[in-house]
């Protein structure tokens, strides 16, 4: 079955520092990973996508097959980046099943 | 575009009672989610449209869950009846068909509260 793992409930650091939320996953096929993010009373939304290697808002996320990760980066926190994040993964083929991880909640300290 | 629309947002009912959810996807969009997310955990799917077919229920609890996708466009989520541990945020999510990655928008989601 598939899975998704968020080993970080609650993450908390200083403005300026690095952040990396912590993303594994299960899945025997061929994966399609995201990063969604919910901002206080909004609505959950895409950051990013591991097919896009792009950089959104400073934040990266690279796939790593071997490790089965897709952990978020960013090398400069702001304040405006607390959140909550939650990892995705959706099932290729058929269905294309999105399952989400338990998400973190980050808080950036002035 | 308009977005994922939702009703109603917030809803209080006793346990036993009957209560149902609409949800109204982007204009297009085949695919359609309904999500539940209890405080403090990632959202469950608990069924998945294409168009008006069901393509994974696996998740939802049918003794008391049903929902429908008239004519592929609306849905609505049926809970009956309602139990105290079914409290939690319900989002309805969207997207296209086919294509790698697409993205899935949400509505602002509808908090049920049992009593």
């Amino acid at each position: 079955a598939q899975r998704v793992t968020q080993p970080e409930k609650l993450l908390s650091v200083f403005k300026g520092a690095p952040v990396e939320l912590k993303c594994n996953y299960s899945y025997s096929g061929s994966p399609e990973l995201f990063w969604y993010v919910q901002y206080s009373r909004q609505r959950l939304q895409l950051l990013l996508r591991h097919i896009s290697r792009e950089s959104i808002k400073g934040f990266t996320a690279d796939l790593n097959k071997g490790e089965t990760s897709f952990h978020l980066k960013k090398p400069f926190a702001q304040e405006e980046d607390s959140a909550m994040y939650y990892c995705a993964l959706r099932v290729s083929g058929g269905a294309q099943k999105l399952v989400f991880g338990q998400g973190t909640r980050l808080t950036i300290n002035p | 575009e308009a977005g994922v629309a939702q009703s109603p947002r917030y809803k209080i009912i006793e346990k036993r009672q009957s209560v149902a959810f609409w949800c109204n996807p982007i204009s297009g969009h085949a695919t359609l989610y309904w999500y539940q997310q209890i405080l403090g955990q990632g959202p469950k799917l608990l069924i998945q449209f294409q168009n008006n077919g069901v393509v994974d229920d696996s998740q939802l609890p049918k003794d008391r869950f049903s929902a429908e996708r008239l004519k592929g466009v609306d849905s609505t989520l049926k809970i009956q009846p309602a139990k105290l541990e079914d409290s939690a945020v319900y989002l309805c999510a969207s997207t296209t068909l086919r294509g790698l990655n697409t993205e899935a928008f949400f509505g602002q989601g509808t908090r049920l509260t049992v009593v």
